[in-house]
C-alpha cells in the first residue's frame, strides 16, 4: 500500500498571502489530521477530520482551516499568513480512533 | 499544549548499546504510540500500545506502559548508526475529553556513535 503523501514538499510564501497543503491518505483510511510541528512549540494537533466532518480541532487561529473531500484527501488552508507560521505541517491518516496514526513526509513552509 | 514529558531530551551512546527513552503524560489515554523521526522529516510509526496492555514488543523494540504511573518507556535494542533519530511518544486521550487527536512529548534525540 502507498504511504500518506503531501504536496507540496517545500513551499515559500511572504506575509499576508494564504496557503494550500494537500494531504492523500493511506488507501482505506478514513480518517486525517494535520499537526503543526516548529522548534519552539514541537508537534501541535490542528484538526481531525472524518469522513468530511471535522471531528476534533486543536488550539489554532480560525486563519487555520481544513476540508475533507469524499475520497478522503484532504487540504488545509492558512490564510493571511505570518511570519510564525513557518513549520513543518504534517499530515496523518488512520482507520480511525484507536487506531495508529501513519504521518507523510511534511510540506515545509517557509514565511518570508 | 504538550501533554507528555520525554526524558532525558538528549541520549547518546554506543553502537550496540542498549537505549532507554522514557515518556510521561497527564491524563487518561485510548493508547500511547511511539515515532521516529530523521531531521525535518516525517514521523515514523513505531509501535502503538493500547492502555490495558503492559508491554508490547516489535523486533528490537520494547514499549512498557504503566497507567497507574501515566508512563511508558522504549527500549532499543543492540543500538546501530541507522537508529539515530528524534524519537516522540504521542497519547491518544478518550474522546470525551476533548479535541486532541494525539498529543506528542517533546521527544528524545538519540545519537547513536559508531
Amino acid at each position: 500500500k502507498a504511504g500518506v503523501t503531501q504536496t507540496p514538499r517545500y513551499l515559500i510564501k511572504t506575509r499576508g498571502q494564504q496557503v494550500t497543503l494537500s494531504c492523500s491518505p493511506i488507501s482505506g483510511h478514513r480518517s486525517v489530521s494535520w499537526y503543526q510541528q516548529t522548534p519552539g512549540q514541537g508537534l501541535q494537533f490542528l484538526f481531525e477530520y472524518f469522513s468530511e466532518t471535522q471531528r476534533n480541532k486543536g488550539n489554532f487561529p480560525g486563519r487555520f482551516s481544513g476540508r475533507q473531500f469524499s475520497n478522503s484527501r484532504s487540504e488545509m488552508n492558512v490564510s493571511t499568513l505570518e511570519l510564525g507560521d513557518s513549520a513543518l505541517y504534517l499530515c496523518a491518516s488512520s482507520l480511525g480512533q484507536k487506531a495508529a496514526e501513519f504521518f507523510g513526509p511534511g510540506t515545509r513552509l517557509t514565511v518570508l | 499544549s504538550q501533554q507528555g514529558e520525554e526524558d532525558p531530551q538528549a541520549l547518546s551512546i554506543q553502537e550496540g548499546e542498549n537505549a532507554t527513552m522514557n515518556c510521561s503524560y497527564k491524563t487518561s489515554i485510548n493508547n500511547l504510540q511511539w515515532y521516529r523521526q530523521n531531521s525535518g522529516r516525517g514521523l515514523v510509526h513505531l509501535i502503538l500500545i493500547r492502555s490495558n496492555e503492559r508491554e508490547k514488543h516489535s523486533g528490537r523494540l520494547r514499549v512498557t506502559l504503566d497507567t497507574s504511573k501515566k508512563s511508558s518507556s522504549l527500549l532499543i535494542t543492540a543500538s546501530r548508526a541507522a537508529d539515530t533519530a528524534s524519537y516522540f511518544c504521542a497519547t491518544e486521550p478518550p474522546p470525551i475529553q476533548g479535541a486532541q487527536k494525539l498529543v506528542f512529548g517533546q521527544g528524545t534525540r538519540l545519537t547513536i556513535n559508531p
